[in-house]
């Protein structure tokens, strides 16, 4: 059974740059949601997607967006990057809503300069 | 809104030694509770959870109890081994207020020496 897969592994960017991260989550799981952990910190919720919609969204700006795919699987873009913006970026499936049990990829590491 | 506080860390304990790390919440629900562990390079494992008050998760030798009138759920293991050294997150998700999101902890880590 295919746990939540992200791709990729690592990255580097430079500061203005755009990204985009990619996750599959658990089979049988319809319901993705995003978190950025920066280093020595918890993950923060950045969003979540649910039938190709976004349902809820963390305090994140409008830098950051998703989509999601009819298979489930799930995009996170983030524009104009800062080197704030430097971390480790998570997803984590389920499966419907209510939301109780996540479980999470091994994470996209990016870095910015 | 929402919170977890978790002690700081390191921990660190010689191995068969007891565990404690200490989790308090701030939810205006009734939020499910969670312990996470990560290990070097990787990402979150749910370890365990609860769901209502009073209820006990448990997995793998640790375990945690709901507890509503002190608002805590401390993660116990009875005898630590040098492969339990990992960051420990306590999370919450209070579905009853149509959240959706988990709140962690800032993360505890743990150090286990031979």
């Amino acid at each position: 059974d295919a746990g939540v897969t992200q791709s990729p592994t690592h990255l580097i960017k430079t500061r203005g740059q755009q990204v985009t991260l990619r996750c599959s989550p658990k089979s049988g799981h319809d319901t993705v949601s995003w978190y950025q952990q920066a280093l020595g910190q918890g993950p923060q919720f950045i969003f979540q997607y649910y039938e190709e919609e976004e349902r809820q969204r963390g305090n994140f700006p409008d830098r950051f967006s998703g989509h999601q795919f009819p298979n489930y699987s799930s995009e996170l873009n983030v524009n104009a990057l800062l080197l704030g913006d430097s971390a480790l970026y998570l997803c984590a499936s389920s499966l419907g809503l209510p939301v109780n049990e996540q479980y999470f990829g091994p994470g996209t590491r990016l870095t910015v300069t | 809104g929402d919170s977890v506080t978790q002690m700081e860390g390191p921990v660190t304990l010689s191995e068969e030694a007891f565990l404690t790390i200490n989790c308090t919440y701030t939810a205006t629900g009734y939020p499910s509770l969670f312990w996470y562990v990560q290990y070097p390079g990787e990402g979150l494992q749910l370890l365990l959870k609860a769901t209502k008050a009073d209820d006990k998760g448990s997995n793998k030798g640790f375990e945690a109890t709901y507890r509503k009138e002190t608002t805590s759920f401390h993660l116990e293991k009875g005898s630590v081994q040098v492969s339990d050294s990992a960051v420990y997150f306590c999370a919450l998700s209070d579905l009853n207020t149509g959240f959706q999101k988990l709140v962690f902890g800032t993360g505890t880590r743990l150090l286990v020496s031979p």
